[in-house]
């Protein structure tokens, strides 16, 4: 049971350039979501999707791109990378009914030069 | 606007000792809390969910309570052991239906020292 998967762990890239994390879950949740989590920062929510097809923004979409074309598949695009996006991605799953706990993968280490 | 704090921001303490972390939330309309576990280089773990209805939830040696009308949660770690270090966070979701208002706190960094 993987749970929730994230390719790249870690990342360099220089400023410009673009790029895709991704992420994957295998419990047929509704409900995902992309975070960065910055020191004195705390996570705060970029993108989340609610169902095959439906994105919206967070608290800090600037910059990213998401798309959800299957329910298992949730990649975050970084149009142009700057090196305020220097950060540490987080990719969250849950079931959408019922307040459920959130399910975290191990988080992609992005450096940009 | 919602705003979650967490004191203290780092504890160290002798292994064996009952300890308990707080969670505060300006906002007492909120949905459900969470504690979370981060293990360095790791994601969150979740360790216990109230729902706003509760007052309190419990797995093994944590025990977690949600006084939402002052706005305050506490995770309460009994007989503590080197194993439980690690950062812990709190989360409040707003909404039911608005799931983009699940907001962290800053985390309280755990040392439990042999």
């Amino acid at each position: 049971n993987a749970g929730v998967t994230q390719t790249p762990k870690f990342q360099v890239l220089k400023t410009g350039q673009s790029m895709t994390l991704q992420c994957a879950q295998d419990m047929n949740h509704e409900y995902m979501s992309w975070y960065r989590q910055d020191p004195g920062m705390g996570l705060r929510l970029i993108h989340y999707s609610v169902g095959a097809g439906i994105t919206d923004q967070g608290e800090v979409p600037n910059g990213y791109n998401v798309s959800r074309s299957t329910t298992e598949d949730f990649p975050l695009r970084l149009l142009s990378a700057a090196p305020s996006q220097t950060s540490v991605y987080f990719c969250a799953s849950s079931y959408l009914t019922g307040g459920q706990p959130q399910h975290f993968g191990d988080g992609t280490r992005l450096s940009i030069l | 606007k919602q705003e979650v704090t967490q004191i203290p921001a780092a504890l160290s303490v002798p292994e064996g000792e009952n300890l308990v972390l707080n969670c505060s939330f300006t906002d007492s309309a909120i949905y459900n809390l969470q504690w979370f576990r981060q293990d360095p280089g790791k994601g969150l773990t979740s360790l216990l969910l109230i729902q706003s209805s509760q007052r309190e939830q419990t797995s093994g040696r944590l025990n977690a309570s949600l006084d939402k009308s002052s706005g305050r949660s506490t995770l309460y770690i009994a007989a503590s052991q080197p194993g439980d270090s690690a950062t812990y966070l709190c989360a409040v979701s707003a909404m039911k239906t608005s799931y983009d208002k699940v907001i962290f706190g800053p985390g309280t960094s755990l040392s439990v020292i042999p």
